[in-house]
């Protein structure tokens, strides 16, 4: 089993609805979850990052983490053709100096005008 | 006033070829990270590296090196270049006290025939 998984897709979706990207993890020890939002041919960017359960919003986009289910969410509304891109979920647990980091495999979405 | 910057953008090469793809960072992050992306976008780190400590990924097969001349630059070398070497290559960076939030290049796509 690998230590993140994530949708595939790919997601298609009209313009205007409310999408739902999904993560879920097998190691309890991840502290700090991101979502990055990569355009095709460009590097990934960051888009949101949480440490703590429960949602954050930042405009048209909510992170939700439930570290109980070891579950995360990205919520895109009013969803726009400029949202088409590849979304990756990341998350990091630090042990003294060491780090890991981890990254899902991508969920490609499409939005529709 | 480019935050991670590497070159060349594209490269094709032989196999058996040996190759370099050169990263800068002017964030003054005290980490550097090469990253492997495949063709269906799944993103797999390489290496970590600050100043104290290199990270390797036990699957990263010996052809591959990093060299970093100081802080802010981490290159990447390849000797023997195979076919399976395809793919783009992600520079990144961060800093700890920042959460560890990657900011990437934007990529090199690399193709070996």
């Amino acid at each position: 089993q690998k230590e993140v998984e994530q949708d595939p897709g790919p997601l298609s979706v009209p313009e205007g609805a409310i999408v739902s990207l999904n993560c879920t993890y097998s190691n309890s020890a991840f502290q700090y979850f991101m979502w990055y939002r990569q355009y095709s041919r460009k590097g990934p960017e960051l888009l949101m990052y949480t440490y703590s359960s429960g949602n954050k919003e930042d405009g048209r986009f909510t992170a939700q983490v439930d570290k109980s289910s070891k579950y995360i969410s990205l919520f895109i509304r009013d969803s726009q053709p400029s949202d088409s891109a590849t979304y990756l979920c990341a998350m990091i647990f630090y042990s003294g100096s060491a780090r890991q980091l981890t990254f899902g495999s991508g969920t490609q979405l499409t939005v529709l005008p | 006033d480019t935050a991670v910057s590497q070159t060349p953008k594209y490269l094709v090469t032989q196999m058996g070829n040996d190759k370099s793809i050169k990263c800068e960072q002017n964030l003054g992050h005290d980490t550097m990270y090469w990253y492997k992306q495949d063709s269906k976008k799944f993103l797999k780190i390489m290496f970590s590296y600050n100043n104290k400590e290199l990270i390797i990924n036990e699957t990263v097969p010996n052809r591959f090196s990093p060299k970093s001349p100081d802080k802010a630059h981490l290159n990447l070398h390849i000797n023997s270049l195979e076919l399976g070497d395809s793919a783009v290559y992600f520079c990144a960076s961060s800093h700890r006290d920042r959460g560890d939030t990657q900011y990437f290049g934007p990529g090199t796509r690399l193709t070996v025939l």
